[in-house]
């Protein structure tokens, strides 16, 4: 069965340093791997997703995310952090035609 | 934007009264898909349309059902609404191709207290 796994419910980090937030799914086949992004009182925005190829994966808001096979991972990262990202963050997976599963999501806090 | 729209936005009723919540997309995409959103579980399916008059069971399905009689329209009917039921419901599509790969897109979503 498909499954996500978001172990950091809660991160924060400073404004202008580096992010990196974690997402290990359980896939039998090859996974589609996406990141969303829910600002509070709003819908779920895609930042990011993997089909295939490439390994690293550009998004929107300078957002990237890496694909590991060998980790089952597919974190989402972002060398430097502006205030309005703070933020809840959804890594999902799944195949075509086909619901996703989602991760139960990391909430992001950005201090000055 | 992949045009989907979600009616009402915010919703309070009463335990045991029947609601329905409505969304509606304007790129005439096949799948469509209910989820609900509550603190500590992420997204959970609620019920998904492959095409009109074609649906099928999410994860949490009970106490809802779902229509869909033209390809812009999928309803979610709770039929007797209880507190559990409180949450916040987005619906998505998928731009889904036959053999391709497919993303899916979420609407505004609908707040739903039932008190």
């Amino acid at each position: 069965a498909q499954s996500v796994t978001q172990p950091d419910i809660h991160i924060t980090v400073s404004e202008g340093a580096s992010l990196e937030l974690r997402c290990n799914y359980s896939y039998g086949a090859t996974p589609y791997l996406f990141w969303y992004v829910q600002s509070p009182g709003q819908g779920l925005q895609l930042l990011l997703k993997y089909f295939s190829g490439d390994t690293l994966v550009q998004g929107i808001k300078g957002f990237e995310a890496e694909f590991k096979r060998s980790q089952s991972s597919f974190n989402l990262r972002k060398p430097s952090v502006h205030w309005s990202d703070a933020a809840e963050y959804f890594c999902a997976v799944g195949s075509s035609g086909y619901a996703l599963n989602f991760g139960k999501g990391t909430s992001l806090l950005v201090t000055p | 934007d992949a045009g989907i729209t979600q009616s009402p936005r915010h919703k309070v009723t009463e335990t045991g009264t029947p609601v329905t919540l409505r969304c509606h997309q304007t790129e005439n995409h096949r799948y469509m898909y209910w989820y609900r959103q509550d603190p500590g579980h992420g997204l959970r399916l609620i019920h998904y349309s492959y095409g009109v008059k074609d649906t099928d069971k999410g994860e949490v399905s009970d106490g809802y059902s779902v229509s869909r009689s033209k390809t812009e329209d999928f309803l979610l009917t709770l039929e007797s609404a209880t507190s559990s039921q409180t949450s916040v419901y987005f619906c998505a599509i998928s731009d889904y191709r036959q053999g391709g790969a497919d993303t899916q897109y979420f609407g505004p979503g609908t707040r739903l207290t039932v008190l």
